[in-house]
């Protein structure tokens, strides 16, 4: 089975630009969920997709958005981009009923740059 | 709400010998917890995850964690230390919901982890 599949890998923005990031989960996942890494917070949750309804977001300013598209395939869009969007973005997808036998398998990630 | 604590920002070990990396969690819900490592430039890969099945969990590469809900830890261990395993390692605690309710990843800070040849 194929893996989580990031695009694209690299990105380099300037500010004030908007990006749109997308992720394709393992076939069969419906949940997709996204997460910014930087060096000072580490990994934090930007929000979470399953069935193309948003079911839960983090602690995050609505310059951050996402959807996810009946093939289960997610997209999330940063506007007005600021230098502290520099980051890694990875997302992960699971089954998304949770339980014990649910894991979240995650993507390379895309690495954003904002000059 | 939940947290998780790795207790060692880098961890430095000889080639051969064992390894330590220890984390504990406070979870207001049983808990689901995970072990993550990322190489560097690379997305997180699975090491191992308790959901209370067993309390000793074998992952991949030779790791195990021990849950011990007394002391709140999930420590992860290896008899023996590669040059390949170096790399950053993350705790993870989720809740764990049945059904279909969303649930969220709480990640630690992460430990560095080197190798001296």
């Amino acid at each position: 089975k194929a893996g989580v599949t990031q695009t694209p890998r690299y990105l380099i923005k300037t500010r004030g630009q908007q990006v749109t990031l997308s992720c394709s989960p393992i076939s069969g996942h419906r949940s997709v969920s996204w997460y910014q890494q930087t060096p000072g917070q580490g990994l934090q949750f930007l929000f979470e997709y399953f069935s193309e309804t948003q079911r839960n977001k983090g602690n995050f300013p609505g310059r951050f958005s996402g959807r996810q598209f009946s093939n289960s395939r997610s997209e999330m869009n940063v506007s007005t981009l600021e230098l502290g969007d520099s980051a890694l973005y990875l997302c992960a997808s699971s089954l998304g009923f949770g339980g014990s036998t649910d894991t979240q398998y995650f993507g390379p990630g895309t690495r954003l740059t904002v000059l | 709400a939940q947290s998780v604590t790795q207790l060692d920002s880098h961890v430095s070990v000889s080639e051969g010998t064992p390894v330590l990396l220890r984390c504990n969690y406070s979870s207001s819900y049983s808990p689901s917890l995970f072990w993550y490592v990322q190489h560097p430039n690379k997305g997180l890969q699975l090491l191992l995850k308790y959901t209370s099945a067993a309390t000793l969990v074998k992952g991949i590469n030779g790791f195990e964690a021990e849950f011990k809900k007394s002391e709140t830890s999930f420590h992860l261990t290896k008899p023996s230390a590669h040059m390949s395993d170096a790399a950053e390692y993350f705790c993870v605690v989720s809740p764990k919901l049945s059904g279909a309710g969303s649930y969220q990843l709480t990640f630690g800070k992460g430990t560095k982890l080197s190798v001296i040849p």
